[in-house]
């Protein structure tokens, strides 16, 4: 079966710091993978995807992610962190049918 | 990008009641649609997925008698919790998706409404 895992359930940095959300994956096959944000009682915003090419896929909002097979790792980055990215983010694997497998989330607290 | 609206955005109700939440797609045809359940700073937990003119198919664990999907047209899909207790209280966000390609996306990615907020009392 399709998992991702976030090893983190919060990350804490400072404004203007670099940062990065860690998600692992778990497929068989090629994996279709998805980053969404979450604020406050809203529902899930797109990010970025990774299906095939680039291994360093570029989103909204300034977010990028590097997708490693040979660690199986799909880590979310932002070279310059602001306050009002904090929020949940959420790692996701597409699995056949087009089901998401959802990661547990990591809580992002960006200090001014 | 695709758009899916969630109505209401809040409902509170007395324990015994049923309550109805709308999924919408405003401006695609959404083939399938996903109901999904979210407890505080938790996860999403996929409750069951529907496809139009079909029945629902129930993640395990999920009361399919207590949870009643419907999705009657191809921009419509309704989740009715019935007999609702306040163990049913929580986050409920759905997503909709529609053919590869167009305004649905590439894939025929997922596009997630807003939310909504259940309260049982």
């Amino acid at each position: 079966a399709q998992s991702v895992a976030q090893p983190e359930d919060q990350v804490n940095v400072a404004e203007g710091n670099p940062l990065t959300v860690k998600c692992t994956y778990s497929v068989s096959g090629n994996p279709y993978l998805f980053w969404y944000v979450q604020y406050p009682n809203r529902g899930l915003q797109f990010l970025l995807k990774y299906i095939t090419g680039d291994n360093l896929v570029k989103g909204s909002y300034g977010f990028e992610a590097e997708f490693n097979k040979s660690q199986t790792s799909f880590h979310l980055k932002k070279p310059s962190a602001l306050v009002s990215d904090s929020a949940l983010y959420f790692c996701a694997v597409r699995e056949w049918g087009g089901k998401l497998i959802f990661g547990q989330g990591t809580e992002l607290s960006v200090k001014p | 990008g695709a758009v899916v609206s969630q109505h209401p955005s809040r409902v509170i109700c007395k324990s015994g009641t049923s309550v109805k939440i709308e999924c919408r797609s405003l401006d695609f045809q959404a083939t399938t649609m996903f109901w999904y359940r979210q407890f505080p700073k938790k996860s999403l937990m996929l409750m069951a997925t529907s496809n139009e003119g079909s029945k629902a198919t129930y993640e395990q664990g999920v009361e399919k008698d207590k949870f009643l999907i419907n999705h009657a047209s191809l921009t419509l899909s309704t989740l009715t919790v019935t007999s609702a207790h306040p163990e049913d209280s929580s986050f409920y966000i759905c997503s909709a998706r529609g053919k590869a390609g167009g305004l649905a996306g590439a894939l025929g990615e997922q596009f997630f409404g807003p939310g909504t907020r259940l309260t049982v009392l």
